[in-house]
């Protein structure tokens, strides 16, 4: 079945620093690619969309400039927090669906912890 | 805007009985839903769509567009339906073109022995 890579699986880095995420999808062409962010406890929250060449489409209250999303091929996206803080840690999750397709498809994730 | 609704936070039934899962959606669009399903340590993955009106591991689940719900069923709970699960809604962006997907927060079923 179609499969994504996250990478990486986990993150420990000072405040300040900026992270980048790396979602794979390994055996098909994802047109479309979701960011989603997942607090404890709680549901998965979208936080934008990136369709590969196009500009990401955020949503309400994710702040573009902070979290930095790039979609330069079929098979790669890629999520930067910029000059991250503490209350970034959360966990962090891609996605993918090829074109035309319904079914989504997800990485493991992403634990970040900015201390 | 878009919603999906999943009332319950947790749901705790004996092996044996039966399950339900609820789900209700808003959505001026025309509906495509979705169950996700997460395993402790595991990545999200899709059980059932209703397009496909497929049965997943005994889970089915039926689009009722009347009562804007798409509950999931299970008549014998099995101690490894214990899981995560996620209610999504397909939605298309003002513009047309591009797709999102939305879910609900999730109902943690816990099947007692």
């Amino acid at each position: 079945g179609a499969v994504v890579s996250q990478h990486p699986s986990r993150v420990i880095c000072k405040s300040g620093t900026s992270v980048k995420i790396e979602c794979r999808s390994l055996d098909f062409q994802a047109t479309t690619m979701f960011w989603y962010r997942q607090f404890p406890k709680q549901s998965l929250m979208l936080m934008a969309t990136s369709n590969e060449g196009s500009k990401a489409t955020y949503e309400q209250g994710v702040e573009k400039d902070k979290f930095l999303i790039n979609h330069a091929s079929l098979t790669l996206s890629t999520l930067t927090v910029t000059s991250a803080h503490p209350e970034d840690s959360s966990f962090y999750i891609c996605s993918a669906k090829a074109l035309g397709q319904g079914a989504m498809h997800f990485g493991d994730g992403t634990r970040l912890s900015i201390l | 805007a878009q919603r999906v609704t999943q009332p319950e936070k947790l749901l705790s039934v004996f092996k044996g009985a039966p399950v339900e899962l609820k789900c209700n959606y808003s959505y001026s669009g025309s509906p495509e839903l979705f169950w996700y399903v997460q395993y402790s340590r595991q990545r999200l993955q899709l059980l059932l769509r209703h397009i496909s009106r497929e049965s997943i591991k005994g889970f089915t689940a039926d689009l009722n567009k009347g009562e804007t719900s798409f509950h999931l069923k299970k008549p014998f709970a099995q101690e490894e339906d214990s899981a995560m699960y996620y209610c999504a809604l397909r939605f298309m962006y003002s513009g047309g073109g591009a797709d999102g997907l939305t879910f609900g927060k999730g109902t943690h079923l816990i099947i007692q022995p």
